[in-house]
């Protein structure tokens, strides 16, 4: 079946470190592949996706690569800020106007 | 892209009550509507889909008969938790399922049976 499986959390880092959050995959076929994101007391927040194998997702700093040899989408960030903090969650479709499936999330503190 | 509204964002009910959440689709119309659930400090768990004009699927373990799910039109479905119970309290979030939606999501509703 189709599953997500995140690094657990929490995780805590001081700003302007490095980020990474791992997160492989389980799939038939070729699904596409996204990062949420969720501040406290909020929604779900697309933060980037990737729909095909090698594609890149990136926004506001934050980028993962869809890599089909390793079935991974691992998140990355290069210098965190405060604001960055809240729950990130993987999640894959398997195809368009399907559902999602989520990882278990991993928050992320980031302290000044 | 595509905007979902979902209300109420924030529920108090008592137990043995009946809720209802709606989801409109402001500038697209939704023949299918994913319903979620997350429990506290968890993840979001698929409940349910609604397609406009017929009968929901349920995931397995959903009570269809708790969760009653309407998709009577292109731009409305929703969601009745019906004889809530506190174990029902949770986060409730919607998203329309089709083709260029762009897999947003509502800003869900936070239920809190007392």
């Amino acid at each position: 079946g189709n599953s997500v499986t995140q690094m657990e959390g929490p995780v805590t880092l001081s700003e302007e470190a490095f980020l990474t959050i791992n997160c492989t995959y389980t799939a038939t076929g070729y699904p596409s592949l996204f990062w949420y994101v969720q501040y406290p007391g909020e929604g779900l927040q697309l933060l980037l996706k990737a729909t095909k194998a090698d594609d890149k997702g990136s926004n506001k700093g934050f980028e993962a690569t869809y890599r089909k040899e390793t079935t991974s989408f691992h998140l990355e960030k290069g210098s965190v800020q405060v604001s960055d903090s809240a729950v990130y969650f993987c999640a894959l479709s398997p195809m368009e106007n399907n559902d999602m499936r989520f990882g278990a999330g991993t928050r992320l503190t980031v302290k000044p | 892209g595509a905007v979902v509204s979902q209300h109420p964002s924030r529920v108090i009910c008592k137990s043995g009550t009946s809720v209802k959440i709606e989801c409109r689709s402001l500038d697209f119309q939704a023949t299918t509507m994913f319903w979620y659930r997350q429990f506290p400090k968890q993840s979001l768990m698929l409940m349910a889909t609604s397609n406009e004009g017929s009968k929901a699927t349920y995931e397995q373990g959903v009570e269809k008969d708790k969760f009653l799910i309407n998709h009577a039109s292109l731009t409305l479905s929703t969601l009745t938790v019906t004889s809530a119970h506190p174990e029902d309290s949770s986060f409730y979030i919607c998203s329309p399922g089709g083709v260029g939606y762009g897999y947003t999501f509502g800003s869900g509703t936070r239920l809190t049976v007392v």
